[in-house]
């Protein structure tokens, strides 16, 4: 049973405009969301969060929407550029200090 | 950067022989994980430990086993590799709710 669904696998979009990344997930235990980005060989890094108390978080171009009673968040990356070409992830906690559980990912691709 | 690094990053062995995979935190974090990559599933956590000698399972720890007899190592062996855990193997640390994550072993198994 897959808790966290990312249902793109892949994603294109033109540079300068916006990419938006969408996860979903089924427990209502969750209070916490993060999202990492990977390029290849080389391991995920955590690009921003959410607590279950906000429904927004902003960080320079990325912000990540919570829409708790849809189970759904979404990441927004705006202007998109060729550098965020990558696979992201997102993933859900219940506890801090606690497991991650992760999507299977949508590879994003920026065309110039 | 979290200070993780991860040994071998490559790794090529044959089916029935043990590995090891090896993960170094230089921060004395005491959360630290073990997960595997594979397409279409994203990361899947196999093994974790919250301090020395404490450690459980996670959803994918069948034929996995790991080890903590210091804060800053955490081993991950493999007792009988087999053809099915090819995979990337990461290594992660916690702080506070987000983790940070190694570069990555690479096993294949042949």
């Amino acid at each position: 049973d897959q808790q966290v669904k990312q249902n793109s696998p892949s994603l294109s979009v033109q540079e300068g405009r916006i990419s938006i990344l969408n996860c979903d997930y089924t427990n209502s235990m969750f209070d916490y969301f993060l999202w990492y980005k990977k390029y290849p060989a080389e391991g995920p890094t955590f690009l921003i969060s959410i607590s279950s108390i906000k429904d927004k978080n902003e960080d320079g171009r990325f912000t990540v929407f919570l829409n708790k009673s849809a189970k759904h968040l979404s990441l927004h990356i705006v202007p998109s550029q060729p550098g965020d070409s990558a696979v992201y992830f997102c993933a859900a906690s219940s506890v801090q200090g606690g497991k991650l559980i992760f999507g299977q990912g949508t590879e994003l691709s920026v065309k110039p | 950067d979290a200070g993780i690094t991860q040994s071998p990053r490559h790794k090529v062995t044959e089916t029935g022989t043990p590995v090891t995979l090896r993960c170094h935190q230089t921060e004395n974090h005491r959360y630290m994980y073990w997960y595997r990559q594979d397409p279409g599933h994203g990361l899947r956590l196999i093994h974790y430990s919250y301090g020395v000698k404490d450690t459980d399972k996670g959803e994918v720890s069948d034929g996995y086993s790991v080890s903590r007899s210091k804060t800053e190592d955490f081993l991950l062996t493999l007792e009988s590799a087999t053809s099915s855990q090819t995979s990337v193997y990461f290594c992660a640390i916690s702080r506070d709710y987000e983790q940070y994550f190694g570069p990555g072993t690479r096993l294949t198994v042949t």
